[in-house]
């Protein structure tokens, strides 16, 4: 079983449109989470931590399960800029030694 | 502020031959982590170091290696390779305080490597 995992996508959405995207994970002793975003041929960047009390930043929102070991992600009112794939990553040990998803590829379409 | 860099950008590569990757991390970073990035997946963990010890390798063979240096740059080397070898070399590094994790890692934008 693979430790993180996500739906692959694509998402094909137009602006404006609300999209969530879902992940889960296999440790449930994990402590750390979070959302990372990757354009095309670029390297990841991180787009959100993803806290225990749920956390907003703008248009988007994290939440956390630990109950079903669940993360999601929430973009509101998307833009075309918001076009990228999103990876879903768990540090289970608190050491940067992250577990990456998949990703889930989004397009954002006029 | 530079950030993390990596060195080089593309290379081509037989079967069977040898590659170093090298990285750069952000000033003042002591911990450096590389990745695997075959094209369609999320990255995969390889090896993490801090303070030029190795704290941490993932589920790769031991073809793969890898050192950190002094200045806290580090270097990737993988032997013998193979056509699956072929992926994106990502180096990240981190703030970590004694080793323990402060969150965000800052990635490099890799090293693309195709094995024929």
């Amino acid at each position: 079983r693979k430790e993180v995992e996500q739906d692959p996508g694509p998402f094909n959405v137009p602006e404006g449109a609300t999209v969530a995207f879902n992940c889960t994970y296999s440790n449930s002793a994990s402590q750390s989470f979070f959302w990372y975003r990757q354009d095309c041929r670029k390297e990841p960047k991180l787009l959100m931590s993803v806290y225990s009390s749920g956390n907003e930043d703008g248009r988007f929102t994290a939440q956390l399960n630990r109950a079903s070991q669940y993360i999601s992600l929430l973009i509101r009112d998307s833009k075309l800029s918001d076009s990228a794939t999103y990876l879903c990553v768990v540090d289970p040990y608190n050491f940067n030694k992250f577990y990456f998803g998949s990703g889930t590829k989004l397009n954002v379409k006029p | 502020d530079a950030g993390v860099t990596q060195s080089p950008t593309h290379l081509i590569k037989t079967r069977g031959q040898h590659v170093t990757l090298r990285c750069s991390p952000i000033s003042g970073h002591k911990s450096v982590s590389w990745y695997q990035q075959v094209l369609g997946q999320g990255p995969q963990f390889i090896f993490q170091y801090y303070e030029k010890e190795e704290r941490g390798r993932g589920n790769f063979p031991d073809r793969f290696s890898a050192r950190q240096f002094p200045n806290y740059s580090s270097e990737l080397n993988v032997n013998a390779l193979l056509l699956g070898d072929s992926a994106l070399y990502l180096c990240a590094s981190s703030s970590n305080d004694r080793g323990r994790a402060t969150g965000e890692l800052f990635f490099g934008e890799g090293s693309r490597l195709t094995v024929l």
